[in-house]
């Protein structure tokens, strides 16, 4: 079945660093990947709409100099969050919709970021 | 707007009972998709299923259920029998039939104690 990959699984970084997080869809091409952020007991809200050869488009109330997304290839899009800050640290998913006969979203198994 | 409310923020069961957890949905789209996702303590979403608004028939998968009802806007999810292995966080997500974006829920964490 198709499956949707993160890397890395976990990080730590200092703050005021660059981290960057990768996705990628590992048996399908997809033009669009999405970026959710959960933090702890809460649900998955969408950040932004990761768009293939074009700028991605962002929710409300997220900041897109501070969380820069870049959907290189039709496999690969990456979230990197820029100066990083202890508020930021959260849990980042990314999803993947595969179209066909039955459309059908597959998700990465999250990237757990601490900011300290 | 699209809104998608579960109400029970936390359960807790004893192993072999039954257990159903709620799901209402806001949508002005005629077309939309529900789905529920099961989330265990690794943190990956796990997809249980998806119904369109067009198919209000019931569904069942083993121990799982799902009861569909436009007339109540509701997409609830039973477990019968439930188990230690189904403890873990369940999220409710709508897509409306245009969009590819996913609605959640606040989710429901579930605790089946043995």
């Amino acid at each position: 079945g198709a499956v949707v990959s993160q890397h890395p699984s976990w990080v730590i970084c200092k703050s005021g660093t660059s981290v960057k997080i990768e996705c990628r869809s590992l048996d399908f091409q997809a033009t669009t990947m999405f970026w959710y952020r959960q933090f702890p007991k809460q649900s998955l809200m969408l950040m932004a709409t990761s768009n293939e050869g074009s700028k991605a488009t962002y929710e409300q109330g997220v900041e897109k100099d501070k969380f820069l997304i870049n959907h290189a290839s039709l496999t690969l899009s990456t979230l990197t969050v820029t100066s990083a800050h202890p508020e930021d640290s959260s849990f980042y998913i990314c999803s993947a919709p595969k179209t066909g006969k039955i459309y059908e979203q597959y998700f990465g198994p999250g990237t757990r970021l601490t900011v300290t | 707007a699209q809104k998608v409310t579960q109400a029970q923020t936390e359960i807790s069961v004893v192993e072999k009972e039954d257990v159903t957890l709620d799901c209402v949905y806001e949508t002005r789209d005629t077309t939309y998709y529900l789905f529920w996702y099961k989330q265990p303590p690794s943190g990956e979403l796990v997809f249980l299923i998806r119904r369109n608004s067009f198919d209000e028939q019931n569904e069942i998968s083993g121990r799982y259920s799902w009861n569909f009802q436009k007339s109540t806007s509701s997409f609830n999810f039973t477990i019968t029998a439930s188990q230690v292995v189904d403890s873990a966080v369940y999220f409710c997500a709508l897509r409306q039939g245009g969009s590819e974006k996913l609605v959640f829920g606040k989710g429901t964490k579930l605790t089946v104690n043995p």
